[in-house]
């Protein structure tokens, strides 16, 4: 079993809904990450936590809105999102910077918006 | 210049036969090249990783080739196991960007019994 928890594992959402995905770990990683990806393409980076402070962002439309509320949790929601947003979302955590220290992955939330 | 050429798409090869993927990268600062497998249904999970300080990298029946002259890198998967049915994909990333892998754009391997 995957270290990294996410939450729920399928979601349907319409246009105008808001929701939220989960991210859990336990591993005491101080980075956290959130990728999308597509069916039979590499996950594409979104945002980068580290010291849950928000480090990086792969200029992403603001209808996604991460956050990160302390080191173990992080929550990416969603609000006005498009059915090209109908995507496998996965969250990462690692102990640092990715040279030197691996991504965990975890088995993600794949999202459809109606 | 911060792609990562990955070949081939798909992938088909007999049990116990030698899978080979292949990948390219133009950046010369990229310092760092996991690969990541990925089941259907799962997140990818991290494989085997090398530097470019050394020229190739063996875990178990999965080894890297790296060929810093060339900007190029394999895997290879000696007999190969109807387990091993997955998407594979490189990665790089460089000491500037340290949060951030390039991943190529994935192979999906199919080992038949």
């Amino acid at each position: 079993d995957t270290e990294v928890t996410q939450t729920p594992k399928h979601l349907v959402m319409g246009m105008t809904n808001k929701k939220s995905l989960k991210c859990e770990q336990h591993m005491g990683h101080r980075a956290m990450y959130w990728y999308k990806q597509k069916a039979k393409k590499p996950p594409e980076l979104m945002f980068v936590y580290s010291y849950e402070k928000l480090s990086i962002n792969e200029s992403v439309p603001s209808r996604f809105s991460p956050e990160c509320p302390n080191s173990s949790l992080l929550n990416l929601h969603l609000h006005a999102l498009q059915p090209e947003d109908s995507a496998l979302y996965l969250c990462a955590s690692s102990r640092g910077q990715a040279k030197n220290s691996p991504l965990h992955f975890g088995n993600g939330t794949r999202l459809t918006v109606t | 210049q911060q792609q990562v050429k990955q070949s081939p798409q798909s992938l088909i090869v007999q049990k116990g036969g030698i899978s080979i993927i292949n990948c390219a990268y133009e950046n010369t600062a990229f310092d760092y090249f996991p690969w990541y497998q990925q089941f259907p249904g799962k997140g990818p999970a991290l494989l085997i990783a090398i530097r470019p300080d050394v020229s190739e990298k063996k875990e178990g029946r999965f080894t890297i080739s790296f060929n810093k002259s060339a900007k190029q890198f394999s895997l290879h998967i000696m007999d190969s196991q109807p387990g091993d049915s997955a998407t594979y994909f490189c990665a790089a990333s460089s000491g500037d960007s340290s949060y951030k892998l390039i991943f190529g754009s994935g192979t999906r391997l199919l080992v038949r019994p």
